[in-house]
């Protein structure tokens, strides 16, 4: 069965702590997201990577580090240096080269206590 | 800088009323324009897409929208509403120029009433 995984899907840290969330995809797609989404702001782009061992910032980076080792695997940690990082956090792929649709895991909520 | 921009937040309708939600870019150059739905407890998953040709698109579920270049609009539409259409709608936008980033309007919000 093709698709995204997350894990976990309820995540809770202290703060000060550094956290790491897992994104895994099967569908063999080249690119990856990871989005923070927060009530009445939609998605926006934390980190991309349109292939393995390269990636690039999105809008809102900073606090936040990625790796791209592997084409199918793209873990996003959300560090102490993240001033506000409860939120819910979704990643994505899609297909390279075409201007395609993404495809959504179903998301990590991320509380910081 | 590129940017989306959806006019309603939140929106109740009667189930059988006829839904519009508004979708605005900011972007000269070609696009490929989507509108993606997130149900109650669900993943984020396309609703349509516009890529060329016929600027109404249909989509899933009834769904359909129109690209208006002359507005910069890809307005979604759906002649008649059921309850099951409750649920969070993002318009998206990809610029051409701008690789594989996607842009993300700040969502819809439609509770429809049963």
């Amino acid at each position: 069965d093709g698709g995204i995984t997350q894990s976990p899907k309820y995540l809770f840290r202290k703060e000060g702590q550094n956290v790491t969330l897992s994104c895994e995809q099967n569908l063999n797609h080249d690119a990856m997201y990871w989005y923070r989404q927060d009530p009445g702001q939609g998605l926006r782009l934390i980190y991309y990577s349109q292939i393995v061992n390269d990636f690039q910032k999105g809008d809102i980076a900073e606090g936040y580090s990625v790796s791209r080792e592997k084409k199918e695997s793209f873990p996003l940690t959300v560090t102490s240096a993240q001033k506000n990082p409860t939120a819910f956090y979704l990643c994505a792929s899609r297909p390279g080269q075409e201007y395609n649709e993404q495809f959504f895991g179903p998301g990590t909520r991320l509380t910081v206590l | 800088a590129q940017s989306v921009s959806q006019h309603n937040h939140h929106v109740i309708l009667s189930e059988a009323a006829s839904l519009e939600l508004g979708c605005n870019y900011s972007y000269g150059g070609t696009v490929n324009l989507f509108w993606y739905v997130q149900y109650p407890g669900q993943h984020l998953q396309l609703l349509l897409k516009y890529f060329s040709g016929d600027p109404l698109v249909k989509g899933i579920k009834g769904f359909e929208a129109e690209f208006i270049k002359s507005k910069f609009s890809f307005n979604l539409r759906k002649p008649s509403v059921q309850w099951s259409d409750t649920a969070e709608y993002f318009c998206a936008v990809n610029a051409h120029t701008g690789g594989f980033k996607t842009i993300f309007g700040a969502g819809t919000r439609l509770f429809v009433k049963a």
